[in-house]
């Protein structure tokens, strides 16, 4: 059974960098895109980009000048920066397996992430 | 961009009753690429139905996925304690990838 579990920093200043990471087990590395979502407290869930097994990634447009995500695939581990954060980056973010199909089938259980001075 | 909305934003049922989710998108969804998930507090959220109609792996039978084109619905024919959640529908039809507001459904 696959399972994606995820880790980082729950509490930032404003300018700070996010970062996260999701460990996967269970299953293969290879063959998925691996996301990262975000859903802010109140609103509807906002996906923030991918990486697959050979490195390429891709961004939400909104914020692609302030992410990066990348990948250990000798852990299977992948992971996101988020520069730069303010208070409207306050939300769950969540890390999610994405069969090359643009929806997701396995989900990190979230963690909670606030910016606050 | 396709938008879609979601209801009712909450659903009071009892165990053992019939729930109905309706998820409407803006304009049509290609290919009906909509997905349908669950989402119970504190857990990672479960997907339940891709391509609207076909349940993903292990999901029982009494959860059941319709619709085509811009309206879709969610059906739990007979509810279980365990189904009382927040339910979102997404298309990936197009992009950008577009979630809806969500349905909770709780006991009454």
């Amino acid at each position: 059974q696959v399972q994606l579990q995820q880790w980082g920093a729950g509490l930032l200043k404003p300018s700070e960098t996010l970062s996260l990471t999701c460990a996967m087990s269970g299953g293969s590395f290879g063959g998925y895109y691996w996301s990262w979502l975000r859903q802010p407290p109140g609103k509807g869930l906002e996906w923030i980009g991918e990486i697959n097994y050979s490195g390429y990634t891709n961004y939400n447009s909104s914020l692609k000048s302030r992410v990066t995500i990348s990948a250990d695939t000798s852990k299977s581990q992948f992971s996101l920066k988020l520069t730069s954060v303010t208070a409207a980056d306050s939300a769950v973010y969540y890390c999610a397996r994405d069969p090359y199909s643009n929806y997701f089938d396995y989900w990190g259980q979230g963690t909670e992430v606030t910016v606050s001075s | 961009e396709i938008v879609l909305t979601q209801s009712p934003g909450t659903l009071s049922l009892s165990p053992g009753e019939r729930a109905t989710l309706s998820c409407r998108a803006s304009q049509s969804i290609s290919s009906n690429y909509l997905v349908w998930y669950q989402h119970k507090p504190g857990q990672a959220p479960r997907l339940l139905i891709s391509a609207a109609s076909n349940r993903a792996t292990d999901i029982p039978d009494r959860f059941s996925g319709s619709g085509s084109g811009t309206d879709f619905t969610l059906t739990i024919s007979r509810l279980e304690p365990e189904d009382f959640a927040v339910y979102y529908c997404q298309q990936y039809g197009s992009s950008p990838l577009a979630f809806g507001g969500g349905t909770k459904v709780e006991i009454k």
